[in-house]
C-alpha cells in the first residue's frame, strides 16, 4: 500500500500564476482533505472532498478551489498566486465513515510563490 | 472545538521518557483528547487517543487527567527519530458534520538530543 501520494513534491511559481496540486489517497480511501502549512504554523484547513463533491470548506478565498475525480484521487488549484500562498500543501484521505484517527496524511508539497 | 494550550518547545535525552503537556480546559464531554506528531518534511502522523481513560499502544501513553482539563503523552524510551512537532487536538470522536476539520494549534517542539 503506497499510503497517500502526492505531487509534485516541490513547485516554484510567480506572483500572478495559477497552480495545480495532486493528491491520491491511501487505497480503499474515499474522501480527501487539504491543509495549508505555513512556516512555523499548524497545518489550516483548506477544503475537504466526498462523492466528487465540496463537503466542507475552511476560511480560504474562492481563488482555492478543488476537485475529486471518480477514482477518489483529487487535486487543489490556486489561482492568481500571492506571496502569502508559499506554504507546505497537504494532502489528507480518510473513509466518510471514519474519526479523525484514521486520516493519513502524505508528505506534501513544497509551494514556493516569487 | 475546545482550545489546547502547549509549551512551544521541549528537550528530551535520548532513552528518557518524553512527557508532554497539554492543556484543554473547555472540553465538553464529548470531545477527545488526540495527538498526531510531524516529523521534518513530512505530513502529520496519528499518535494515540482518548476520551478519559488513560491509553497505551505501541507508540505511546496518554494520561488524562479526572476533570479532563489537561492530559500527558508520555513516549516512554525517545529516540532521535521521536525528534518531530507534536499537536494536541480536541475533538469530537466521530466526523459527522465536521469531518476533516482537524484545527491544528502550533504544537511542542520535541527535540530528543544523544
Amino acid at each position: 500500500d503506497a499510503g497517500v501520494t502526492q505531487s509534485p513534491t516541490h513547485l516554484i511559481k510567480t506572483r500572478g500564476q495559477q497552480v495545480t496540486l495532486r493528491c491520491s489517497p491511501k487505497s480503499g480511501h474515499d474522501t480527501v482533505s487539504w491543509y495549508q502549512q505555513a512556516l512555523g504554523q499548524g497545518p489550516q484547513f483548506i477544503f475537504q472532498y466526498y462523492e466528487e463533491e465540496e463537503r466542507q470548506r475552511g476560511n480560504f478565498p474562492d481563488r482555492f478551489s478543488g476537485h475529486q475525480f471518480p477514482n477518489y484521487s483529487s487535486e487543489l488549484n490556486v489561482n492568481a498566486l500571492l506571496l502569502g500562498d508559499s506554504a507546505l500543501y497537504l494532502c489528507a484521505s480518510s473513509l466518510i465513515a471514519g474519526g479523525p484517527h484514521e486520516q493519513y496524511f502524505g508528505p506534501g508539497t513544497r509551494l514556493t510563490v516569487t | 472545538d475546545a482550545k489546547t494550550t502547549q509549551p512551544p518547545s521541549m528537550d528530551c535525552a535520548e532513552g528518557r521518557a518524553a512527557n508532554l503537556p497539554c492543556n484543554h480546559s473547555t472540553i465538553s464531554g464529548n470531545e477527545y483528547v488526540y495527538w498526531y506528531r510531524q516529523i521534518h518534511s513530512q505530513g502529520p502522523q496519528y499518535i494515540i487517543h482518548g476520551l478519559k481513560n488513560n491509553e497505551t499502544n505501541e507508540m505511546a501513553s496518554l494520561i488524562i487527567t479526572e476533570d479532563r482539563k489537561s492530559s500527558t503523552l508520555i513516549l516512554p524510551h525517545a529516540t532521535l527519530r521521536d525528534t518531530a512537532v507534536y499537536y494536541c487536538i480536541v475533538r469530537v470522536g466521530r466526523y459527522g458534520g465536521s469531518q476533516g476539520n482537524l484545527i491544528f494549534g502550533k504544537g511542542t517542539k520535541l527535540s530528543v538530543k544523544p
